[in-house]
């Protein structure tokens, strides 16, 4: 079945550091790839996605490429601010089916 | 903005009890799911829906049950709850073409406690 590997952390960066957090993924097909994020006491919301290979999702600064040779969608920020400290969620949806896999969540501590 | 609304921040139950977790939304997605959140295990489905009065079993639905009898509302039922149903619970919304049309909308959480 589908599954999405990202490494749990925390991963603790000083303010203006550069960011970046793995993911890769197995899945059947062509699946479209998701960053989503949690900030403390919210639920979930949608980062930034891309729907096929080489595609490159980009919001507030973070950026993923869609890598079907090594089936990764990798997040990346240049400078990371204490205001970006949460859970992100890699994630796939994958055939037809209105179900979304998730990974494990990788926690991000920002410090001053 | 949508909003995904669920009735309890933090629920408190013994064993055995009924429990009823809420979720009401309002932009009139027909798509709605019920996840949970657990350390190390992320998001898993345990059901969802595409319309009124449908559901169809996600990942883990045993222990549980869902009801949705009106669209802006999808109710997560466990009806025996026990100390490994302790979790957080995520509703969420979407349009049709999951992703194509509109990404999840995620309501903030009910922290559920069976003791």
């Amino acid at each position: 079945g589908d599954s999405v590997t990202q490494m749990e952390g925390p991963v603790t960066l000083s303010e203006e550091a550069f960011l970046t957090i793995n993911c890769t993924y197995t899945a059947t097909g062509y699946p479209s790839l998701f960053w989503y994020v949690q900030y403390p006491g919210e639920g979930l919301q949608l980062l930034l996605k891309a729907t096929k290979a080489d595609d490159k999702g980009s919001n507030k600064g973070f950026e993923a490429t869609y890598r079907k040779e090594t089936t990764s969608f990798h997040l990346e920020k240049g400078s990371v601010q204490v205001s970006d400290s949460a859970v992100y969620f890699c994630a796939l949806l994958s055939g037809g089916y209105q179900k979304v896999t998730f990974g494990i969540g990788t926690k991000l501590q920002v410090i001053p | 903005d949508v909003k995904v609304t669920q009735s309890s921040r933090y629920l408190v139950k013994r064993t055995g009890e009924k429990v009823f977790l809420e979720c009401v939304q309002d932009m009139d997605h027909e798509n709605m799911f019920w996840y949970r959140q657990d350390p190390g295990l992320g998001l898993r489905l345990i059901y969802f829906s595409y319309d009124v009065k449908m559901k169809e079993k996600g990942d883990i639905p045993e222990g549980y049950s869902v009801s949705r009898e009106k669209k802006e509302r999808f109710s997560l039922i466990l009806e025996s709850a026990s100390t490994n149903q302790t979790s957080m619970y995520l509703c969420a919304s979407s349009l049709p073409g999951l992703h194509y049309n509109s990404p999840l909308h995620f309501g903030n959480g009910t922290r559920l406690t069976v003791t």
